[in-house]
């Protein structure tokens, strides 16, 4: 079975810190991404990346920036935290373009920032 | 214009009925649909694909008509563990698309 893992369930952060959450998937996936997850609003996709050290932008890539140095991990990085930013975080992953694509969530990281 | 459209809801059911609902999507390009589902606090999983000849799987049958984009979901013979919130899913090349959430709640 998919394992997609996010380092943090429950974050707490400043206005103004740089913030890194984690995600790390076991099956060899090609794809990750990141979405953000709000009210009424759906998930949002922040970053993707479909091979190591490739990345691209989402809808919503803004006051964010990712890192994909290795293949299992897709590091999200809120470079400079702003209260716009408290939300629901999460990661998946999937085999390919050509797969029919289901993608596998994390548990997600409710993020907060003061 | 959100991509994605979908009733919030609450549905509010009765164990044993029937409930459907729909979504609409505004990109006549997509490729592929799906049906997640979320439990409060949890991450979304992939409920079932749909596709254009519609399809079944158990008690959940999902229709698309690529003609009036919409998709929708029927849920027979409901369960409490039915109780969810069901996010319409569309792609389009590496792209997916969220709706917002229709939430169910089934009652004893």
């Amino acid at each position: 079975d998919v394992k997609v893992t996010q380092s943090s369930r429950y974050l707490v952060k400043r206005t103004g810190e740089k913030v890194f959450l984690e995600c790390v998937q076991d099956m060899d996936h090609e794809n990750m991404f990141w979405y953000r997850q709000d009210p009424g609003l759906g998930l949002r996709l922040i970053y993707f990346s479909y091979d190591v050290k490739m990345k691209e932008k989402g809808d919503i890539p803004e006051g964010y920036s990712v890192s994909r140095e290795k293949k299992e991990r897709f590091s999200l990085i809120l470079e400079s935290a702003s209260t716009n930013q408290t939300s629901m975080y999460l990661c998946a992953s999937s085999l390919s373009s050509d797969s029919p694509w289901p993608q596998h969530f994390g548990d997600g990281t409710r993020l907060s920032i003061l | 214009r959100k991509e994605v459209e979908q009733d919030p809801g609450p549905f509010n059911v009765p164990e044993g009925a029937t409930v459907a609902f729909n979504c609409t999507y505004s990109n006549s390009a997509s490729q592929s649909f799906f049906w997640y589902r979320q439990d409060c606090r949890k991450e979304p999983k992939l409920l079932m694909s749909v596709y254009s000849s519609g399809n079944e799987d158990g008690r959940f049958t999902a229709q698309l008509n690529r003609a009036s984009q919409y998709i929708s979901l029927l849920i027979r013979d409901s369960k409490l563990s039915d109780s969810a919130t069901y996010l319409c899913v569309v792609k389009q090349d590496y792209k997916l698309s969220f709706g917002a959430g229709t939430t169910v709640t089934v009652r004893a």
